[in-house]
């Protein structure tokens, strides 16, 4: 794939505490995004980055928000952990024609 | 709003052969579409990349076609292997640099 880091890989938290997820990427692609995976409900676009500092949402972006301070890092942030929070979150980068996918994080919200 | 289904859900066959999964999009006002391949508990692997100007792309055993007049793509695996069980999904552009994720196909290939 293109470089893609997303870390935590795996991780369990309360409800209610705030979590960050990063993303990192190494191959200078403009577009970065992040998705949520579920059974049932496929691939979610949660918010997405068309260059630093500039970031929009997606179709499930309540409860998240994300910042790019610089081109390679896109975080993701749950202000409060809700249990429907629990899911996979994948990081994706563009190039302008493909996607290209992080490995995923397993977040579990008890 | 686009939409993207894919058919069958589920396919189990035995190792060897040809087989044929669908994808189906509503906006036909595409650039491009891009077929993916995720293993359990993984991340999504890129198979193919077809632009709007082509009508289909070759890796291998696979071969991916677009006819987006009728909003449909195909990805073809000749000589099915136990090592193709995987789930496929393909992606269109929604909006922008925006892609909408059909629901996928998982794979079965029988020893």
């Amino acid at each position: 794939d293109a470089g893609i880091t997303q870390s935590p890989r795996h991780k369990v938290t309360e409800t209610g505490t705030p979590v960050t997820l990063r993303c990192h990427q190494t191959e200078n692609h403009r577009y970065m995004y992040w998705y949520r995976q579920d059974p049932g409900h496929g691939l979610r676009l949660i918010h997405y980055s068309y260059g630093v500092k500039d970031t929009d949402k997606g179709e499930v972006s309540d409860g998240y928000s994300v910042s790019r301070s610089k081109t390679e890092d896109f975080l993701l942030t749950l202000e409060s952990a809700t249990s429907s929070q629990t899911s996979v979150y994948f990081c994706a980068t563009g190039d302008g024609l493909e996607q290209y996918f992080g490995p995923g994080t397993r977040l579990t919200v008890t | 709003k686009q939409e993207v289904t894919q058919i069958p859900a589920a396919l189990s066959v035995p190792e060897g052969e040809n087989l044929v999964l669908n994808c189906s999009f509503t906006d036909s006002a595409i650039y491009n579409l891009q077929w993916f391949r995720q293993d359990p508990g993984k991340g999504l692997t890129s198979l193919l990349l077809i632009q709007s100007s082509q009508r289909e792309q070759t890796s291998g055993r696979l071969n991916a076609s677009l006819d987006k007049s009728s909003g449909r793509s195909t990805l073809y695996i000749a000589a099915s292997q136990p090592g193709d069980s995987a789930t496929y999904l393909c992606a269109v552009p929604s909006y922008g640099q925006n892609f909408v994720f059909g629901p996928g196909t998982r794979l079965s290939v029988l020893p």
